[in-house]
């Protein structure tokens, strides 16, 4: 059970928006920025958010990221088969343990 | 930029390792490297983090004791080491660099903005 808390799957048809929840407590996401990752089948993990809201260069602005309290949220517009991915969340937890967390991870399908 | 990681190695249990993250195309110096689990049941799991520059290392409290991380600055390496592997250590693992140091992480540059290919260690008997 990971401490970042994804959905396990999402899907929709080409063009349409998907979002992507992860949830956190207050020592995590709630008091550092949150970063998100796309990894494509049989490849490593990519960033695609950082600091919330922030898109590296070369990342379509199709992605975007957000946070408000404890959640943040991926979201995905204009659907394509080649976003068809897992995409985990990921902060830092502030607390006693002072790890680095991600989430379970989000199976993204494209209909 | 680029971290390109060591091959892919069968083991047998109790048997030692270590595999390696070379930087490339930055100032190896300058930024930490992370090194990240990933297995089919746990998904992705932060194990360390090392800055090059002089070696300070973080470990997560679920990997201290198991496993070493070290860095070579002269050949621009990071390591990850295990003196005893076991099955459970049979996974995926990722070198990935961080910009900033993990105490600091409220204040931002604490993502991983490359990573390196992977490097998939099976230990079977």
């Amino acid at each position: 059970q990971s401490v970042l808390t994804q959905p396990p799957s999402v899907s929709a048809a080409p063009g349409q928006k998907v979002t992507i929840s992860c949830s956190g407590s207050s020592s995590k996401i709630g008091s550092n920025y949150v970063s998100w990752y796309q990894q494509l089948p049989g490849t490593a993990p990519k960033l695609l958010i950082y600091e919330d809201d922030k898109r590296p260069s070369g990342i379509p602005d199709r992605f975007s990221g957000s946070k408000s309290g404890t959640s943040a949220t991926l979201g995905i517009t204009g659907l394509q088969t080649g976003d068809e991915a897992d995409y985990y969340c990921g902060t830092w937890d502030s607390s006693l343990s002072a790890v680095w967390v991600f989430g379970g991870g989000t199976k993204v399908t494209v209909l | 930029v680029q971290l390109v990681q060591s091959g892919a190695e069968v083991k047998k249990p109790g048997e030692s390792l270590k595999i390696s993250c070379k930087g490339s195309g930055y100032r190896f110096t300058s930024y930490w490297i992370a090194w990240v689990r990933q297995t089919p049941g746990k998904g992705l799991e932060w194990m360390g983090i090392i800055y090059p520059g002089d070696s300070d290392t973080i470990y997560s409290p679920s990997f201290q004791g198991q496993v070493t991380i070290s860095a070579d600055e002269s050949i621009d390496t990071a390591y990850l080491q295990w003196t005893s592997l076991k099955a459970s250590d049979t996974a995926m693992y990722y070198c990935a660099r961080q910009p900033s140091s993990p105490r600091y992480c409220s204040d931002g540059d604490c993502y991983f903005d490359s990573w390196g290919q992977g490097t998939l260690v099976t230990v079977s008997s």
